[in-house]
């Protein structure tokens, strides 16, 4: 048991939606980082959040958002949903941006786009 | 830009059996590179971190080197068991960007029991 919880775990959404995807980091970390795992692929870098500021970003288009609270857990927003936005959601926590520190990773949430 | 390749990409063996899976990466300056493991529609769960200035990690049955020079790691796991069965992932931490992981696309293990 990580720590890192995800919600939800399944979601069906209509192309052209939005769709806002939350994470609770584990006790202590105060950093959360979000990736997209395509079927049979690696999972991809979106962004990450270091004590509420963006801290770098992969390279997904603007419509990928995101947001770090006070407690440290984070949303993954996104708009205009396209048929290749399907794939499992990872959110990665952390302390201290990640560097030479163990990630931990939330079960993902699963988001299909019809 | 930094690319992570494992080899083989599935792999199957019979319980009991010893076995070595591989990674490697292009670009040797790296702050860590972690190993995961995947079951089928889950997250990931860490195995092992390997720091930079590390040479090797073990946890129980499991042990990790890394040859940063050669840009390579090794995933050991002795005496296989049915329960070992998922996807194995690697990925590292570049130096240049120090915040986001690259990983591989995985080596997919079955353990036949």
């Amino acid at each position: 048991e990580t720590g890192v919880t995800q919600s939800p775990t399944h979601l069906i959404k209509t192309r052209g939606q939005q769709v806002t995807l939350r994470c609770s980091s584990q006790s202590g970390h105060n950093t959360v980082s979000w990736y997209q795992q395509a079927l049979g692929q690696g999972p991809q870098f979106i962004f990450q959040y270091y004590r509420e500021e963006e801290n770098g970003r992969g390279n997904f288009p603007p419509r990928f958002s995101g947001l770090q609270f006070p407690n440290y857990s984070s949303e993954l927003n996104v708009n205009a949903l396209e048929l290749d936005d399907s794939a499992l959601y990872l959110c990665a926590s952390s302390l201290g941006g990640g560097v030479n520190t163990e990630a931990f990773f939330g079960q993902g949430t699963r988001l299909t786009v019809v | 830009k930094q690319e992570v390749t494992q080899i083989p990409a599935a792999l199957s063996v019979p319980e009991g059996e010893n076995l070595v899976l591989n990674c490697s990466f292009t670009d040797s300056a790296i702050y860590n590179l972690q190993w995961f493991r995947q079951d089928p529609g889950k997250g990931l769960t860490s195995l092992l971190l390997i720091q930079s200035s590390q040479r090797e990690q073990t946890s129980g049955r499991l042990n990790a080197s890394l040859d940063k020079s050669s840009g390579r790691s090794t995933l050991y796991i002795a005496a296989s068991q049915p329960g070992d069965s998922a996807t194995y992932l690697c990925a590292v931490i570049p130096s240049n960007t120090g915040n986001q992981f690259y990983f591989g696309t995985g080596t997919s293990l079955t353990v036949i029991p």
